[in-house]
């Protein structure tokens, strides 16, 4: 069974408007959550990431908040920009994510369109 | 869904020897996987794509007879590290397009340690 889920496989949003990317995860022992992008024909990147003690990380743009009762993340993007369309990757790690092994969602397609 | 996996999770070996990981899809054929290594700062570093028959293709500074990749059958892909030094000493993880086209499967990773 999948421990880290992104359910929509696909996003659609208009330029300016927010992105919003949702994750969920099953292992209570998850307690380092990142936020990887994909261009295609490229590996992916790390983007953001949060530790279980926090509850919000934001950086420019992007902020990651983290419900560890619903164990649910979102990644939001605002403003949205053409730019940020790829996929995006949740992953989550038991062992603060520099030790340990990496459990990777599906990836979320975002399209931003102008 | 689609399920990969990956073996071992986690691997100490000698320096000099060679370490094989491999990657299994459970469920699906996977005729395209994808090789990962993560870097300081948890960035994945592509190394290389695997074709199911075929020979792999290799990322620019990737070393094709230090990371030997074989894709034999559509369900499984292997990566072996040969003459492993402590420098390769690193997360990698697999990677197949899901079958139904719009994601991608990842595997559960293998933190190799060289000592």
């Amino acid at each position: 069974d999948q421990q880290v889920k992104q359910n929509s496989p696909s996003l659609s949003v208009q330029e300016g408007r927010i992105s919003i990317l949702n994750c969920d995860y099953t292992n209570s022992m998850f307690d380092y959550f990142l936020w990887y992008k994909k261009y295609p024909a490229e590996g992916p990147t790390f983007l953001i990431s949060i530790s279980s003690i926090k509850d919000k990380n934001e950086d420019g743009r992007f902020t990651v908040f983290l419900n560890k009762s619903a164990k649910h993340l979102s990644l939001h993007i605002v403003p949205s920009q053409p730019g940020d369309s790829a996929v995006y990757f949740c992953a989550a790690s038991d062992y603060g994510g520099s030790q340990g092994n990496l459990i990777f969602g599906k990836g979320t397609k975002l399209s931003v369109k102008p | 869904g689609a399920v990969v996996s990956q073996h071992p999770s986690r691997v100490i070996c000698k320096s000099g020897t060679s370490v094989k990981i491999e990657c299994r899809s459970l469920d699906f054929q996977a005729t395209t996987m994808f090789w990962y290594r993560q870097f300081p700062k948890q960035s994945l570093m592509l190394m290389a794509t695997s074709n199911e028959g075929s020979k792999a293709t290799y990322e620019q500074g990737v070393e094709k007879d230090k990371f030997l990749i074989n894709h034999a059958s559509l369900t499984l892909s292997t990566l072996t590290v040969t003459s492993a030094h402590p420098e390769d000493s690193s997360f990698y993880i697999c990677s197949a397009p899901d079958r139904e086209g719009y994601g991608y499967t990842f595997g559960s990773g293998t933190r190799l340690t060289v000592v």
